[in-house]
């Protein structure tokens, strides 16, 4: 595998479902990143994690809960979501400490929330 | 409050036919400024970093400039696989403890034969 790789590629789950995403990073970075991309909306950031340490949490709902066991694994955890989390959920990561360091992204996550 | 704004939003061209897609930002202090391109279904592939005003970069048809208020994309005689939505995104100084990004809502391009 290289690069940004996300599992599983499509969800589909009912409000009471409790599921998790996978992220892991190929690139030997130590910074790494959740993204929600929403139908005509911009990329927004979610969680940033540094070192395994959470750095930004961008006001998100409890519902949504950020794991980082080392700096090649993210896990998004969800539990009793609403229909208007359907979205893209994308992982990246990057170099900390780099200046303007350049985030790659996996593929996404596409979610469906019924 | 840091913003970025794209337009056009939506953009056709015919093959061949030159054009540049437009970012414009506000933020405190620039530390870097990225365009990416994003297939429908994927995840956003990355293109250039842009760090300082006047400076340039290329790369096959696309070439990023960058001055002290926007960034242009400009793609020369495009051809129909450039087809796609190009984002472009600004990490603040205050947000390099982060790696923050804001991005624009995109341009969404379409290169026809």
């Amino acid at each position: 595998e290289t690069g940004v790789t996300q599992t599983p590629r499509h969800l589909v789950m009912g409000m009471t479902n409790k599921k998790s995403l996978k992220c892991e990073q190929h690139l030997g970075h130590n910074a790494m990143y959740w993204y929600k991309q929403s139908a005509k909306k911009p990329l927004e950031l979610m969680f940033v994690y540094n070192f395994k340490e959470q750095t930004e949490n961008n006001s998100v709902p409890s519902r949504f809960s950020p794991e980082c066991p080392n700096s090649s694994h993210l896990f998004l955890h969800l539990h009793t979501l609403q229909p208007e989390d359907s979205a893209l959920y994308l992982c990246a990561s990057s170099q900390k400490g780099a200046s303007g360091g350049t985030q790659y992204f996996g593929p996404g996550t596409r979610l469906t929330v019924l | 409050e840091d913003q970025v704004t794209q337009s056009p939003e939506a953009l056709r061209l015919q093959e061949g036919e030159s054009s540049s897609l437009n970012c414009s930002y506000t933020v405190s202090g620039l530390r870097g400024l990225f365009w990416y391109r994003q297939d429908p279904g994927k995840g956003p592939e990355f293109l250039f970093t842009l760090y300082s005003a006047g400076e340039e970069k290329e790369k096959e048809r696309l070439k990023a400039t960058l001055t002290k208020k926007e960034s242009f994309l400009h793609i020369t005689a495009p051809k129909p696989e450039d087809s796609a939505t190009y984002l472009c995104a600004v990490q603040a100084a205050g947000s390099s403890n982060t790696g923050k990004l804001i991005f624009g809502q995109g341009t969404t391009l379409q290169v026809k034969p």
